[in-house]
């Protein structure tokens, strides 16, 4: 079963990074996967397509302080130079064929 | 620039049935996949349906198979949600999607959203 795990939540300081994590169920290691942010009261905003071998592609207008890496089932969201409007639940999403699964999502503190 | 405007969320009472709209604008509708994905208060992302960019093609969620149809007008740049037999756990912000790819066959990824609209199914 496709299955992703994130942890529910993260803080890290204003400026600093932060590195979250979506984990991909055994058996589907190589699986591509997307990132939103959803900031409060708002609708999600797509961040990027990220592959098995760290490669990604970011979506319109997200800025350079976002990036994704990956190793084995694991697929990495990293933040450097946090900001206060950095403080969001992020998803990871991928799909099967004729389906979507998305992660239960990590809420984000910038503190 | 993307625009993806929902409408049509409402209180409705259970086993009710609603339309759900999601007008399009900034791109070539036809040209790309469509789908909803909803959120229940204070919970997560959960995928609903999608449909093609020529609508010959959809896939539903389990959890709405059989009660959800999604479907779109392209002369009119509009994606459709025609939900029935509506229950209390389908109460949710609906969520219009688009997919950069107009086939449902390879990948199913969302590279902009709308703003939502609140569905409440209650008696």
């Amino acid at each position: 079963q496709l299955v992703l795990t994130q942890s529910p939540s993260a803080s890290a300081s204003l400026g600093a990074s932060v590195r979250l994590t979506c984990t991909l169920s055994s058996d589907h290691s190589g699986y591509v996967v997307a990132w939103h942010q959803q900031q409060p009261q708002k609708g999600p905003r797509y961040l990027m397509k990220l592959n098995a071998d760290g490669s990604h592609t970011k979506g319109d207008g997200i800025p350079d302080r976002f990036s994704g890496s990956s190793a084995k089932a694991e697929r990495y969201l990293t933040i450097s130079s946090l900001q206060s409007e950095d403080e969001a639940d992020y998803y990871c999403q991928t799909w099967g064929s004729g389906f979507v699964v998305f992660g239960g999502g990590t809420r984000l503190t910038v503190v | 620039e993307v625009q993806l405007l929902e409408s049509g969320g409402d209180l409705v009472q259970p086993g009710g049935s609603l339309r759900l709209s999601c007008a399009a604008s900034g791109f070539t509708f036809n040209s790309h996949a469509m789908a909803w994905v909803r959120q229940a208060p204070g919970k997560g992302l959960e995928w609903v349906s999608i449909i093609s960019g020529s609508g010959d093609g959809s896939f539903n969620a389990d959890s709405v198979e059989g009660r959800f149809t999604i479907s779109r007008d392209n002369s009119k740049n509009t994606l459709f949600l025609q939900m029935s037999n509506l229950r209390v756990d389908d109460t949710a912000v609906y969520y219009c999607a688009r997919d950069p790819h107009s086939t449902i066959a390879a990948t199913l990824i969302f590279d902009y959203w709308g703003q939502g609209t609140l569905v409440t199914v209650s008696s």
